[in-house]
């Protein structure tokens, strides 16, 4: 079974610091695709960055980095420079099969 | 491209009733997954549709139900409802046919209460 786990029910951070949420997941598969997906309170699912696991390459887009051990079964993100916009509640999801497992999610707050 | 939409965007039933919501892909997506959030369950996976073919199912009941039209829109149908399926659900679409993983891009939900 495929599974996702995210320690951190909530975190915070000052405004144009860098914060990292943390995930590790489980799974047989080899190749496989690993996401990160911010939720707003408008409840909009939005992608911030995917990783496929075949790449040793960090994914990188704009203030958004992870750090993926693949080895470790990790996939943490990294948000530098966080703006008060990027307050909401982070998903770390799998793929496999074509459907996506979601952990539990980490809402962050950033401050002013 | 327009995004993904969902319709209707608030929904309030009964127990017992059935519903029906609606999922439009992005201009030339054919698959579209289902997917209910619930602040107990969390985000789980109900079903995906390919080409009008569901072509995975996640461990929801029959009640459960869904199709997809030619235009790759999908409907997804809850008969008898119950309490506990008050929910976001949440459509989201992707190529589908590319042979690996394509990103997944979701709608802005249908929020279903259940009195």
């Amino acid at each position: 079974a495929q599974t996702v786990t995210q320690s951190q029910p909530e975190m915070s951070v000052q405004e144009a610091e860098t914060v990292t949420l943390s995930c590790t997941y489980d799974t047989s598969e080899n190749n496989y695709y690993l996401f990160w997906y911010k939720q707003p309170p408008s409840r909009q699912m939005i992608l911030v960055i995917r990783q496929e696991a075949y790449k040793q390459q960090n994914a990188t887009e704009n203030r958004f980095s992870v750090n993926f051990q693949k080895a470790a079964k990790s996939f943490s993100l990294k948000i530098s420079d966080s703006q008060l916009g990027d307050t909401a509640m982070y998903f770390c999801a799998l793929e496999y099969g074509n459907k996506l497992v979601f952990g539990a999610g980490t809402i962050l707050r950033v401050k002013s | 491209k327009a995004g993904v939409t969902q319709t209707p965007r608030y929904l309030i039933k009964t127990r017992g009733q059935q519903v029906t919501l609606s999922c439009s892909p992005i201009s030339g997506h054919r698959s579209v997954s289902w997917y209910q959030q619930t602040p107990g369950q969390g985000l789980q996976f109900l079903f995906e549709y390919f080409s009008e073919t569901q072509r995975n199912k996640g461990n929801f009941p029959g009640r459960f139900s869904g199709r997809q039209f030619s235009n790759s829109r999908s409907e997804m149908n809850v008969s008898t409802l119950e309490l506990g399926d008050s929910a976001l659900y949440l459509c989201a679409s992707s190529p589908g046919d590319s042979g690996s993983t394509d990103t997944q891009y979701f709608g802005p939900g249908t929020r279903l209460t259940v009195l």
